[in-house]
């Protein structure tokens, strides 16, 4: 089955340390995006990427970080100068055209330890 | 900056009631308008969307929604919500933003419909 695959589902970061947020996708889509979403704030926009080895900010970025060496995978680091990480994080892909929707995955819950 | 606005974060409507949801956004250029629903536990789905055409869309389960561009507005309605539409609602914009397709949303409103 296509779609996107996000791992773990939960997980927990200790002071100062550095976690990987996995995202995979077998649509053979162009552009992935990454969100955070916190109660009443809706989904805010961290990264975004329209084509391999290039990938954009959006609205959040500060304290994240991102890759995309592969069409298939965007993954989303959150450093430790990130000081407020608890949150549902989605990530999500799209075909390059302007006006199609997005797909999503389960999303990942980080919390702090 | 682009944004999108949804000023209504809870609404609880009777069954059989009428639904409006507003949705305003900030961009001066070409856009593209969505909204997508979130029912409790699973992935946010698309409803709807608007590109070019017909500025009065039809989605899934009886939704619509009006682009009113003079008013940058996308508001989002049902004539008769059910105890199933009960969800969260987000309206999102697509637009050229430096070269790039930048995909945001707003806060999402929630909505519960009493039996």
């Amino acid at each position: 089955d296509g779609g996107i695959t996000q791992s773990p589902k939960y997980l927990f970061r200790k002071e100062g340390q550095n976690v990987t947020l996995s995202c995979e996708q077998n649509l053979n889509h162009d552009a992935m995006y990454w969100y955070r979403q916190d109660p009443g704030q809706g989904l805010r926009l961290i990264y975004y990427s329209q084509i391999v080895n290039d990938f954009q900010k959006g609205d959040i970025a500060e304290g994240y970080s991102v890759s995309r060496e592969k069409k298939e995978s965007f993954p989303l680091t959150v450093t430790s100068a990130q000081k407020n990480p608890t949150a549902f994080y989605l990530c999500a892909s799209s075909t390059q055209e302007y006006n199609e929707k997005l797909f999503f995955g389960s999303g990942t819950q980080l919390s702090v330890l | 900056a682009q944004s999108v606005s949804q000023h209504n974060h809870h609404v609880i409507l009777s069954e059989a009631a009428s639904l409006e949801l507003g949705c305003n956004y900030s961009y001066g250029g070409t856009v593209n308008l969505f909204w997508y629903v979130q029912y409790p536990g699973q992935h946010l789905q698309l409803l709807l969307k608007y590109f070019s055409g017909d500025p009065l869309v039809k989605g899934i389960k009886g939704f619509e929604a009006e682009f009113i561009k003079s008013k940058f507005s996308f508001n989002l309605r049902k004539p008769s919500v059910q105890w199933s539409d009960t969800a969260e609602y987000f309206c999102a914009v697509n637009a050229v933003t430096s070269g790039t397709y930048k995909y945001i949303f707003g806060t999402g409103t929630r909505l519960k419909v009493l039996a």
